[in-house]
C-alpha cells in the first residue's frame, strides 16, 4: 500500500535560516504529491503539490521537487520567519482510484527571533 | 466564504455515549472525508463519499458511521463513544479525483471521551 514518511520533529530553527523537511514515499505508478501545512487551532492548507517527476511546486518562499528516482519531495525554504512556525505535512493521493490522501505523521516547525 | 465549516468544535462525551459530528461546504463539492488526527499519528481517512448518497471505508471506519444524504453535508456518528475515539476528527471536500482539485479542511472538531 501507500506510505508516506517525514522526518520527526520538532524542527528548531532561528529566524531568516535555512529549512529542509524531509519526505520519502512508497507507491505504486506516479503519485500526486502535497505538502500541508496545519498553523495552530486550524485545520490544514494546502501548501505546494507537484504532479509528475521532476515538477517543482512553489508557494510563499517553500519548494519541493518531486524526485522520481529516490521517492523524495522534500520541503525547503532560505529564509524562514516566525509566522512559519507550524505543522508541515507531506501527502500522497495514489495514481490510481478515488482522490484519498496518505499522509506523513507531520513536523513540527518552531522558528524563533 | 465558509469553505468547510465542522459543528462543534468542541465536545465531551462520556464512554457510550453517541452523538454526530457534522460537516457543511458550500463549495459545491462532490468528494468529502472525514479524517481523525492523532499524535504523532498524522491524518487517517476514516470514511469519505464520492457523491451525495454514496459513502465508503477509509483507512479506519470501525465505530464510525457516516451519511451523505444531502450534497453539502457529510455526516460523522459514533453509536457507542469510546476512550479510543478521543481525537481531533477533521472534514475535507474536493471537486473530484483530479490533482488540480485539492482536499479543503474545515478548522477540526476536538473531542473527548472519558
Amino acid at each position: 500500500g501507500n506510505s508516506v514518511t517525514q522526518m520527526e520533529g520538532p524542527v528548531t530553527l532561528s529566524e531568516e535560516a535555512f529549512l529542509t523537511i524531509n519526505c520519502t514515499y512508497t507507491a505504486t505508478g506516479y503519485p500526486s504529491l502535497f505538502w500541508y501545512v496545519q498553523y495552530p487551532g486550524e485545520g490544514l492548507q494546502l501548501l505546494l503539490k507537484a504532479t509528475k517527476a521532476d515538477d517543482k511546486g512553489s508557494n510563499k518562499g517553500f519548494e519541493a521537487t518531486y524526485r522520481k528516482e529516490t521517492t523524495s519531495f522534500h520541503l525547503e525554504k532560505g529564509s524562514v520567519q516566525v509566522s512559519d512556525s507550524a505543522v508541515y505535512f507531506c501527502a500522497l493521493e495514489g495514481a490510481s482510484g478515488y482522490s484519498t490522501l496518505t499522509f506523513g505523521k507531520g513536523t513540527m516547525l518552531l522558528v524563533s527571533p | 466564504n465558509a469553505g468547510v465549516t465542522q459543528t462543534p468544535k468542541f465536545r465531551v462525551l462520556k464512554t457510550g455515549q453517541s452523538m454526530t459530528l457534522l460537516c457543511a461546504q458550500d463549495m459545491n463539492h462532490e468528494y468529502m472525508y472525514w479524517y481523525r488526527q492523532d499524535p504523532g499519528m498524522g491524518l487517517r481517512l476514516i470514511h469519505y463519499s464520492v457523491g451525495e448518497g454514496t459513502t465508503a471505508k477509509g483507512e479506519v471506519p470501525d465505530g464510525y458511521n457516516v451519511s451523505r444524504l444531502k450534497k453539502q453535508n457529510f455526516l460523522l456518528g459514533l453509536e457507542s463513544a469510546a476512550p479510543s475515539q478521543t481525537s481531533v476528527y477533521f472534514c475535507a471536500s474536493s471537486y473530484g479525483t483530479d490533482s488540480n482539485q485539492p482536499q479543503h479542511f474545515g478548522d477540526g472538531t476536538r473531542l473527548s471521551i472519558l
